[in-house]
């Protein structure tokens, strides 16, 4: 089995700031992703990567950046933290598999929290 | 683009209830679909797939059965129990190399007992 770990578990920063979320995966998988999770709204794609080096938007990507530094890690940053922005962020990881989809596994999630 | 939802927002059964929990999907191929469930303070763990027309997918009492001509994919199961509480999330995926999950609004599920 593998683990993901995300850092931190909650973030607190200012409006108007630069906010850093972190993850790292043991799975040894190819693929990497960022949600967004909002009450009522499920979860939404704001980035993910395929492979290490690539980078690909997501349906809410608009206010972040990501960066794949390695294979087993993958960061996220808010470009400029808004209050209508706190949320839960959920990074995910599979494997690049044919035929059937993917199954995603996911860390337990960064809240943040804008003051 | 693609896209799922659940009819259920908030579901509340007694133990021993028979439970439904709604997903319909619209997709413009022949996609893969997905049950997730969350449990408080943890992410989204799968739960089971089903990856075409007529199978049946199952997991911890828990089964759906991928129906293409309704574009659907309903949660079941016959009697739940309080460690059954939880966010549920229908989800559907490309069948291709890679795919990209959609993910429905989420259904939360008390069960009391």
């Amino acid at each position: 089995g593998g683990i993901i770990t995300q850092t931190p578990k909650f973030l607190i920063g200012q409006e108007g700031q630069k906010l850093t979320l972190k993850c790292q995966q043991n799975f040894n998988h190819d693929t990497m992703y960022w949600y967004r999770q909002d009450s009522g709204k499920g979860l939404r794609l704001i980035y993910y990567s395929i492979t290490e080096n690539d980078l690909q938007k997501g349906d809410l990507s608009e206010g972040y950046d990501a960066s794949r530094e390695k294979k087993s890690s993958f960061s996220l940053t808010v470009t400029s933290a808004q209050k209508n922005e706190m949320a839960v962020f959920l990074c995910a990881s599979s494997m690049v598999r044919q035929g059937a989809g993917n199954t995603l596994y996911f860390g337990e999630g960064s809240r943040l929290i804008v003051v | 683009g693609d896209s799922v939802t659940q009819t259920e927002g908030q579901v509340a059964l007694s133990e021993e209830d028979f439970l439904t929990i709604h997903c319909n999907y619209s997709a413009s191929g022949y996609p893969a679909l997905f049950w997730y469930v969350q449990y408080p303070g943890e992410g989204p763990q799968f739960l089971f797939r089903a990856s075409r027309d007529k199978e049946k997918g199952s997991s911890r009492g828990f089964e759906a059965t991928y129906n293409k001509e309704t574009t659907s994919f309903h949660l079941q199961k016959a009697s739940v129990q309080e460690s059954d509480s939880a966010v549920y999330y229908c989800a559907l995926g490309e069948t291709s190399s890679f795919s990209k999950l959609v993910f429905g609004q989420g259904t939360s599920l008390s069960v009391v007992p």
